[in-house]
């Protein structure tokens, strides 16, 4: 069966650190792997996702992530945060494609 | 719209009530979900809608909730004697058709208040 489980249901960064936000998958087979974004009194959008291929995904906004089958997880980075950063995110895996199980999710904090 | 579009927004009710949560999904795509999402909890897939094919209710708590899709676009979600615990925002998604990306788009949500 597939789950996700995101390390930390709050993280706090300074506005110019590096964002580390953690996600670790369980999947009986090679899994297709999510990161989404939900802004405040907003509906979710795809940041990045991995499918096959290159295992370091680039997403929008200066995020990325890197699929390590070894460890099974899929954190996110972000180099600088900034204020926008905000949000909540959310990691979610599925082993088709369509059936897509969620984390519960990591709120962001940035601070100036 | 270009969006996935929930309606309404907002919806408080009183213990015992039934209520209707529609979704308009992005036109074309093929594939619609619904999920729940409450405080603490993240995302909880409730049903999910493929083409003309038997939906995936495995997510379903509880007989009180329904969901239909009707002429393959608009989807209404359906709890029956809403109970407090129903309190949650019901996020709609949709897919489009093709190769199975898994992307999925989703609307603002409608925020449920059960008294």
């Amino acid at each position: 069966a597939q789950s996700v489980t995101q390390l930390g249901s709050h993280v706090s960064v300074s506005e110019g650190a590096l964002v580390l936000l953690r996600c670790n998958y369980s999947s009986s087979v090679p899994p297709y792997l999510f990161w989404y974004v939900q802004y405040p009194n907003q509906g979710l959008q795809l940041l990045l996702k991995y499918t096959t291929g290159a295992t370091l995904v680039k997403g929008i906004n200066g995020f990325e992530a890197e699929f390590k089958k070894s460890e099974t997880s899929f954190h996110l980075t972000k180099p600088s945060a900034h204020m926008s950063d905000a949000a909540e995110y959310f990691c979610a895996v599925s082993e088709t494609g369509y059936a897509l199980n969620f984390g519960k999710g990591t709120s962001l904090l940035v601070t100036p | 719209g270009a969006g996935v579009s929930q309606s309404p927004s907002n919806k408080v009710t009183e213990k015992g009530k039934d209520v209707e949560l529609r979704c308009d999904p992005i036109s074309g795509h093929t594939a619609l979900y619904w999920y729940r999402q409450s405080l603490g909890q993240g995302l909880e897939f409730l049903i999910y809608f493929q083409g003309n094919s038997a939906p995936d209710k495995s997510g379903l708590p509880s007989d009180r909730f329904s969901a239909e899709r009707t002429g393959g676009s608009v989807s209404t979600l359906t709890i029956q004697r809403t109970q407090q615990e129903d309190s949650a925002v019901y996020l709609c998604a949709s897919r489009p058709p093709g190769p199975n990306t898994g992307e999925l788009f989703f609307g603002e949500g409608s925020r449920l208040t059960v008294l």
